[in-house]
């Protein structure tokens, strides 16, 4: 079964703080990532993919990727009361557009 | 680009009436739609894979036969809950992929979502 597993939080952090989100996954074939952003009450948006090796920057928003490791991550930096969301970390399975979604990691920055 | 809409935004229903859901892409045309549910403080749940011009794809454990689909377009997807209970109130939510020259095509974009109560 492929999986994509992330921890739950709830993460807390200072406001100013970098927050890091962490995301592991089973299937060696995967390609290609996504962070995606869940307010509660709201539907996903997407952060930001990244599908090779090494960090991706966009904003106050880095993605890290290590395949050998099967390790994706998400920082936040300088992070504000409104990051507080739960980040859902998502591959696609080899050959399709499915996602495999992680159950998503709970962030509060607290002001 | 890449925005996607749903109708209606909340619907509220008596036991045993049916809902249909619509799915839109509004900036591209998407041969593949996916609809997912969520419950409260529960993470996304793939029901289907939504595909034009062709049967939809259920995951295992999603009656075909409750919740139909139809893709009858490039850019309409529906999603009827046939004879709804309490049990299927949840928030229903359509993700697409783009066709869009300059995005990257496994990227998906999600609706707004729908928030159904069944009373």
């Amino acid at each position: 079964q492929k999986e994509v597993e992330q921890n739950s939080g709830p993460l807390s952090v200072p406001e100013g703080a970098i927050a890091s989100l962490n995301c592991t996954y089973s299937d060696r074939g995967s390609q290609s990532f996504f962070w995606y952003r869940q307010y509660s009450g709201k539907s996903p948006e997407l952060i930001m993919f990244i599908y090779s090796n090494g960090d991706k920057e966009d904003g106050r928003f880095t993605a890290q990727l290590n395949k050998a490791s099967q390790y994706v991550s998400l920082l936040i930096r300088d992070s504000q009361p409104s990051d507080s969301a739960t980040y859902l970390c998502a591959a696609p399975t080899s050959g399709t557009y499915k996602y495999i979604f992680g159950t998503g990691t709970r962030l509060k920055v607290l002001a | 680009g890449a925005v996607v809409s749903q109708h209606p935004s909340w619907v509220i229903c008596k036991s045993g009436t049916s809902v249909k859901i619509e799915c839109r892409s509004l900036d591209f045309q998407a041969t593949t739609m996916f609809w997912y549910r969520q419950f409260p403080k529960q993470s996304l749940m793939l029901m289907a894979t939504s595909n034009e011009g062709s049967k939809a794809t259920y995951e295992q454990g999603v009656e075909k036969d409750k919740f139909l689909i139809n893709h009858a377009s490039l850019t309409l997807s529906t999603l009827t809950v046939t004879s709804a209970h309490p049990e299927d109130s949840s928030f229903y939510i359509c993700s697409a992929p783009p066709q869009l020259a300059g995005l990257y095509q496994e990227t998906q974009y999600f609706g707004p979502g729908t928030r159904l109560l069944v009373l």
